[in-house]
């Protein structure tokens, strides 16, 4: 039971090159997030799913995409990334209780 | 939205101490985890509470929902419980979390 996993765990990109985000969870959990965390700050929420097929936006949506084809993964996309949004990234998935991923360190030049 | 607010923001303590996190929330909520993110980044659950008194070792939590407010209890401090404690509410799909306590452990 690995629980939640993201791929990569570390990337820099160029300002406006693309890249996708992957969250993986093996607990058959409905609910998945996407957040960011900046340096010394809580959590903001990115985009979310309740389910297969569904996404709806959270706090800070603008600039990313996101797509629940599978239950058990997540994708967050950038298509066009900007210094802004160099951050780290956590993935969670929640069915009463939550929990996180790792965490992703993007770096946007 | 319900505002949940955590006190004390910063906290510093030697090695052994205790030490008692609060969790303030504006109206009634059913559903409270608290969550503890290590110096690495790392975030990891350590209760859902949405009602009464939960131990796990060193730690323990209680939440009051008539009274709104949830506690962190951590006896005996050791250095690797530095970090940064949330607590947060699960409502309208997603997690509203506080404003967080920074503890800082002393050797």
């Amino acid at each position: 039971n690995a629980g939640v996993t993201q791929t990569p765990k570390f990337r820099v990109l160029k300002t406006g090159q693309s890249m996708t985000l992957l969250c993986a969870q093996d607990m058959n959990h409905e609910y998945m997030y996407w957040y960011r965390q900046d340096p010394g700050m809580g959590l903001r929420l990115i985009h979310y799913s309740v389910g297969e097929g569904t996404t709806a936006k959270g706090e800070v949506p603008d600039g990313y995409n996101v797509s629940r084809l599978k239950k058990q993964n997540f994708l967050l996309g950038l298509e066009s990334a900007a210094p802004s949004q160099t951050s780290v990234y956590f993935c969670a998935s929640n069915w009463g209780t939550q929990y996180f991923g790792p965490g992703t360190r993007l770096l946007v030049l | 939205g319900i505002q949940v607010e955590q006190s004390p923001p910063d906290l510093i303590l030697q090695e052994g101490a205790n030490s008692t996190l609060r969790c303030n929330f504006s109206d009634s909520v059913n559903n409270l985890q608290w969550f503890h993110q290590n110096p690495w980044g790392q975030l990891i659950n350590l209760f859902y509470i949405p009602s009464g008194t939960k131990q796990n070792g060193r730690l323990s939590a209680t939440t009051v929902a008539t009274e709104r407010y949830s506690l962190l209890y951590i006896s005996s401090s050791q250095t690797t419980d530095s970090g940064v404690y949330f607590c947060a509410y699960f409502g309208n799909e997603k997690l509203t979390f506080g404003t967080g306590t920074r503890l800082t452990i002393i050797p």
